[in-house]
């Protein structure tokens, strides 16, 4: 079955160190989303990218740093920057035709800083 | 800039009762709007959506909403409520492709207990 794969399913860092969430999807769907969920403050959007080689900066992308080398993959460093790292990560894709318009999302990633 | 409101971050209800989850929206073009259901530690699973076809739209597990134009409103109702249905729900809008980039804004949610 087609679908979003986050990995791994919970992360642990140490202060100072980058992390990096990985997300990949077979749907080949062409965007692409990484949010952030807080308790009580529902899901941020983070960084997206619509097409490889391109991404763009979300409503908090201080901290983070992303790529799209291939369709499929479009993994999210957690890094140094990032002061309160500790978060649950989702990641989405977006499918679009001229009829069809939905959103897919991985299982997540749990993000503690030890 | 779009923007979700869910009015109630807790509701509780009596097992067979009523559910209703309200969420407003403001968008400056006609939107998508989602309700999401998420248990604890998992990803976001679909209930419904509306994307400008019938404005009653039915969901999974008995869920349905309405689209109201003129109350920018899309809240969320089940008729008798179930065991199974304690989780949070998430509101969703979007206002599709093109230069908003499918960008998915989310409302802060709110947590549905079902009690015995």
């Amino acid at each position: 079955d087609g679908g979003i794969t986050q990995s791994p399913k919970y992360l642990f860092r140490k202060e100072g160190q980058n992390v990096t969430l990985s997300c990949e999807q077979n749907l080949n769907h062409d965007a692409m989303y990484w949010y952030r969920q807080d308790p009580g403050q529902g899901l941020r959007l983070i960084y997206y990218s619509q097409i490889v080689n391109d991404f763009q900066k979300g409503d908090i992308a201080e901290g983070y740093s992303v790529s799209r080398e291939k369709k499929e993959s479009f993994p999210l460093t957690v890094t140094s920057a990032q002061k309160n790292p500790t978060a649950f990560y989702l990641c989405a894709s977006l499918f679009m035709d001229g009829v069809n318009y939905g959103y897919t999302f991985g299982s997540g990633t749990r993000l503690t800083v030890v | 800039a779009q923007s979700v409101t869910q009015l109630g971050s807790h509701v509780s209800v009596s097992e067979g009762a009523l559910v209703l989850l309200r969420c407003n929206y403001s968008s400056s073009v006609p939107p998508y709007l989602f309700w999401y259901v998420q248990y604890p530690n998992q990803g976001l699973q679909l209930l419904l959506k509306y994307t400008s076809a019938a404005t009653l739209v039915k969901g999974i597990n008995g869920f349905e909403a309405e689209f109201k134009k003129s109350e920018t409103s899309f809240h969320l109702t089940k008729p008798s409520a179930h065991m199974s249905d304690a989780a949070e729900y998430f509101c969703a809008v979007s206002k599709g492709g093109g230069t908003s980039y499918g960008k998915l804004t989310f409302g802060q949610g709110t947590i549905l207990t079902v009690h015995p």
